[in-house]
């Protein structure tokens, strides 16, 4: 079975703190697709990335960056400097190749105070 | 055109009234996706179109009822709804079924069933 597990439920860090947004994901399949989306309070979910199973490499964009590990099956997602801006529930996600559902973990509210 | 575009932003309705959301994109895209989402809780998947073609319905109740007229519009007809089916609704589009694709969210429709 497919799953995606995001342990934190709520997160509040204080502006310019790093924060680290974990994300564990289950699956048999051998080429997937990891993702992250952004919902601000506005409703609307932002695609931020997406990963393949074939690479590995971590990923930087700007404050963004991305730690995906396959020998644990997760793929992190931390920003630096954090800003009231990012304050929005963030989801990882996973899809399979051979279909088009996409499988959410339950998301992270992050609250980035002033 | 980066967009997908759904109104209304906000509907109020009855449980015997009948109405409709609609969704558009002008990204070329041809799977589009409606999902549900409580709050608190990760969209779920509702239906998929690829190619202006239903391909998944999960055991969505029959009183909403999804049409794609063209490649670039959805819509979600809505018949007596309960109240449970308050939410918000989220209509999605990606370049195709496949699930490397990501899918481009719009801001959604807060439905309210009295």
């Amino acid at each position: 079975a497919q799953k995606v597990t995001q342990a934190q439920t709520e997160i509040s860090v204080v502006e310019k703190e790093d924060v680290t947004l974990d994300c564990v994901y289950e699956t048999r399949d051998t080429t997937y697709y990891l993702f992250w989306y952004k919902q601000p309070p506005s409703g609307e979910l932002v695609f931020l990335i997406r990963r393949n199973s074939f690479d590995e490499q971590n990923e930087i964009s700007g404050r963004y960056s991305w730690n995906f590990q396959k020998s644990t099956s997760s793929f992190n997602f931390t920003i630096t400097a954090s800003q009231v801006v990012d304050s929005a529930v963030y989801f990882c996600a996973l899809t399979m190749n051979r279909d088009d559902k996409i499988i959410f973990g339950k998301g992270t509210r992050l609250h980035i105070l002033p | 055109d980066t967009e997908v575009t759904q109104t209304p932003k906000h509907l109020v309705m009855g449980m015997t009234n009948k109405k409709s959301l609609k969704c558009e994109q002008h990204m070329g895209h041809r799977a589009m996706y409606w999902y549900k989402q409580k709050a608190k809780k990760p969209p779920e998947l509702m239906f998929v179109y690829s190619y202006e073609k239903l391909s998944i319905n999960e055991s969505v109740p029959s009183r909403f009822s999804p049409e794609c007229p063209n490649s670039s519009l959805l819509n979600l007809h809505l018949h007596a709804l309960q109240p449970e089916d308050s939410a918000l609704y989220l209509c999605a589009s990606s370049h195709s079924e496949r699930g490397y694709n990501e899918q481009f969210f719009g801001p959604g429709t807060r439905l309210t069933v009295l």
